[in-house]
């Protein structure tokens, strides 16, 4: 079982829909990211967040809109996706980024699989 | 920017060792030298990492050249549960991580 709780498993949206994918950490962990990655591909470093800031977007279209209410969730807003948007979207947690902190693994969720119709 | 490059795949046969190379030519000295694997269905999962020093821990051991321009992760005795996609990544800009595409490990039984 994954300490990095995601949901839903499942997700099919239209082009026109709204959604949220949702993560769910209690390690304690103040370094979240966002990864998309499309079948037999590895992940895509899609967001960072550190201390619940955004430190990082790897220049992610803006139909996509990340959240970090708290130190234990990362939300990911959808809105007027693309079928290219369909993938596997994974977040993970770390303890920290910056120093000595940084080695420390990142631990996965099992991911969101996205379907656009 | 420090990349790692990987075979595509390798085969292996049930409880024997398997060696998964990876090359890293222009890693600088601050980078440490992280494993990570996939296996159906389920999100990445760290194995191991180290900076000059061979390392091991329960699930493998990682075997560093002494110029840091290469590593092997050893699995002392491969399971049909280690079939995955085993990722080499150098640690990058900000301590976040880039994955190449990775080895894809077949167990045979």
């Amino acid at each position: 079982d994954t300490e990095v709780t995601q949901t839903p498993k499942h997700l099919v949206m239209g082009m026109t829909n709204k959604k949220s994918l949702k993560c769910e950490q209690h390690m304690g962990h103040r370094a979240m990211y966002w990864y998309k990655q499309k079948a037999k591909k590895p992940p895509e470093l899609m967001f960072v967040y550190s201390y619940e800031k955004l430190s990082i977007n790897e220049s992610v279209p803006s139909r996509f809109s990340p959240e970090c209410p708290n130190s234990s969730l990362l939300n990911l807003h959808l809105h007027a996706l693309q079928p290219e948007d369909s993938a596997l979207y994974l977040c993970a947690s770390s303890q920290r980024l910056g120093g000595i902190s940084s080695n420390q693994p990142q631990h996965f969720g099992d991911g969101t699989r996205l379907s656009i119709l | 920017d420090a990349k790692t490059t990987q075979p595509n795949s390798m085969e292996s046969n049930e409880e024997e060792p398997v060696h998964l190379p990876c090359n890293h030519s222009t890693i600088s000295g601050t980078d440490y030298i992280h494993w990570y694997r996939q296996l159906p269905s389920q999100g990445p999962e760290y194995v191991i990492h180290g900076l000059t020093s061979n390392v091991n821990n329960r699930m493998a051991s990682l075997a560093i050249a002494e110029d840091r321009k290469s590593s092997t992760l050893i699995l002392h005795r491969a399971t049909l549960r280690d079939a995955a996609v085993y990722y080499c990544i150098l640690k990058y800009n900000n301590n976040d991580m880039r994955f190449g595409a990775g080895t894809r490990l077949t167990v045979k039984p």
